[in-house]
């Protein structure tokens, strides 16, 4: 696809249930970012991968919070135990690389998931 | 840690004015950003600054990065309804892909 895609688009969960949120970064990116956005807040950074290296997941705000990248393409964050203050809206984005220089590490990101904890 | 502090929080203006707005960071950052978010959507990226003092535009916006690489403003000028949005400074600092976002700044243009 042209960018970005995420999945679901929304989700509603019961608190204490865990989650699963997919995204599909752009072709050839090889970075690749969370970030949650609260209600009328800016965004706040989760944890990002950068192709085979050690994830950065200083931003993840628990124990709770996990993700993965399978294949260099694909990834899945992962909230177990649901709370109702992880209800936010998560995005995904994607960037070439961060070894090619500042123009190169720009960041495209999807639409979001919003997730609702009831 | 890092925070950014963004300017106004909310303008509502007559369409063919112009706007300005701002961010100012607690750290010093080697990149800023701007970005616009439409309801439903993600971030799409508007301006991006690379060097302390750079000037840059983009068709009506024009944004800076400051001298002191505490801060940055865009400018948006001549406003039409179309610029209804969301805009958010960002910056990073070091080689790390981490961004830091402003709280955003809601625009609302009357026709």
């Amino acid at each position: 696809g042209a960018g970005v895609s995420q999945s679901p688009s929304n989700k509603v969960t019961e608190k204490g249930k865990d989650v699963e949120l997919r995204c599909d970064p752009i072709s050839g990116h090889t970075a690749l970012y969370w970030y949650r956005q609260s209600l009328g807040q800016g965004l706040e950074f989760l944890i990002y991968f950068q192709g085979n290296s050690a994830p950065d997941k200083s931003g993840l705000p628990s124990d709770r919070f996990s993700a993965e990248r399978t294949g260099g393409s694909v990834s899945t964050l992962t909230i177990q135990r649901t709370q109702q203050e992880d209800s936010a809206v998560y995005l995904c984005a994607s960037s070439l690389s961060l070894a090619g220089g500042p123009v190169y590490n720009e960041q495209f990101f999807g639409p979001g998931t919003r997730l609702t904890v009831l | 840690g890092q925070q950014l502090n963004q300017s106004p929080q909310s303008m509502f203006i007559q369409e063919g004015e112009d706007v300005s707005m701002n961010c100012t960071s607690s750290s010093i950052f080697n990149t800023w950003l701007w970005y616009k978010q439409d309801p439903g959507e993600g971030p799409v990226l508007l301006i991006a600054l690379y060097k302390a003092g750079e000037l840059t535009s983009n068709g009506r916006l024009t944004a800076q990065f400051g001298i002191t690489r505490k801060d940055s403003f865009l400018n948006i000028s001549a406003s039409i309804p179309s610029d209804v949005g969301i805009y958010f400074c960002a910056g990073r600092s070091g080689n790390t892909g981490k961004l830091i976002f402003g709280q955003g700044t809601t625009l609302q243009v009357k026709p």
